[in-house]
């Protein structure tokens, strides 16, 4: 079945450090590929997606390239704050198929200190 | 803000009893998913619904269950509660479209089982 692996955390950061944060995947078909971010005590917000191969998806200085042939999603911002502390999840979407439910990551906790 | 609103925020349940979750879609998405999110893990799908049907279902036991209303609002019921049961769960609308479709998430209720 489809899976996504996350790189393991806790990552923490200096203010305007850079981040990546690496995500593989396994699926059957062709996944939509996204980035979700969960603050404190809150549900998941949508940070980036990207639905084929070579998109790039960006968002507030978050930006993530779908690698078809490394199956692969990593995040990745320039120069983090002390605000984008959060965990980070990566999940895939199989498009066209009955339920398109979301897998995710077990998801990557940052922490940027100032 | 998503447009994704449920209720409660919290609850306290002992095992043995049963729960009801609802959920508000975002204007406009005729689909909702709901996810289990264990502390410290990623979300596991539960299930899907679409124009009030079931659409998919991830790998929970029959009770849990579900129901999607006319106006695409929903509920999650949970009978017989377990200790595990204790968890976020999280309500995700979406719009079918064919292609990569996005879902958005509410704020969750944090369940707990005594």
């Amino acid at each position: 079945g489809d899976s996504v692996t996350q790189m393991e955390g806790p990552v923490t950061l200096s203010e305007e450090a850079f981040l990546t944060i690496n995500c593989t995947y396994t699926a059957t078909g062709y996944p939509s590929l996204f980035w979700y971010v969960q603050y404190p005590g809150e549900g998941l917000q949508l940070l980036l997606k990207a639905t084929k191969a070579d998109d790039k998806g960006s968002n507030k200085g978050f930006e993530a390239t779908y690698r078809k042939e490394t199956t692969s999603f990593h995040l990745e911002k320039g120069s983090v704050q002390v605000s984008d502390s959060a965990v980070y999840f990566c999940a895939l979407s199989e498009v066209g198929t009955s339920g398109s439910r979301l897998t995710f990551g077990e998801g990557t906790q940052l922490t940027v200190n100032p | 803000e998503t447009g994704v609103t449920q209720s409660p925020t919290h609850l306290i349940k002992t095992r043995g009893q049963q729960v009801t979750l609802r959920c508000s879609s975002q204007s406009g998405h005729n689909t909702v998913s709901w996810y289990q999110q264990a502390l410290g893990q990623g979300p596991q799908f539960i299930f899907q619904y679409y124009r009030e049907e079931e659409n998919g279902r991830g790998n929970f036991p029959p009770r849990f269950s579900g129901l999607q209303f006319p106006n695409y609002s929903s509920e999650l019921n949970v009978n017989a509660l377990e200790l595990d049961d204790s968890a976020l769960y999280l309500c995700a609308s979406s719009k079918v479209s064919g292609s990569g479709e996005t879902q958005y998430f509410g704020p969750g209720t944090r369940l707990l089982v005594l």
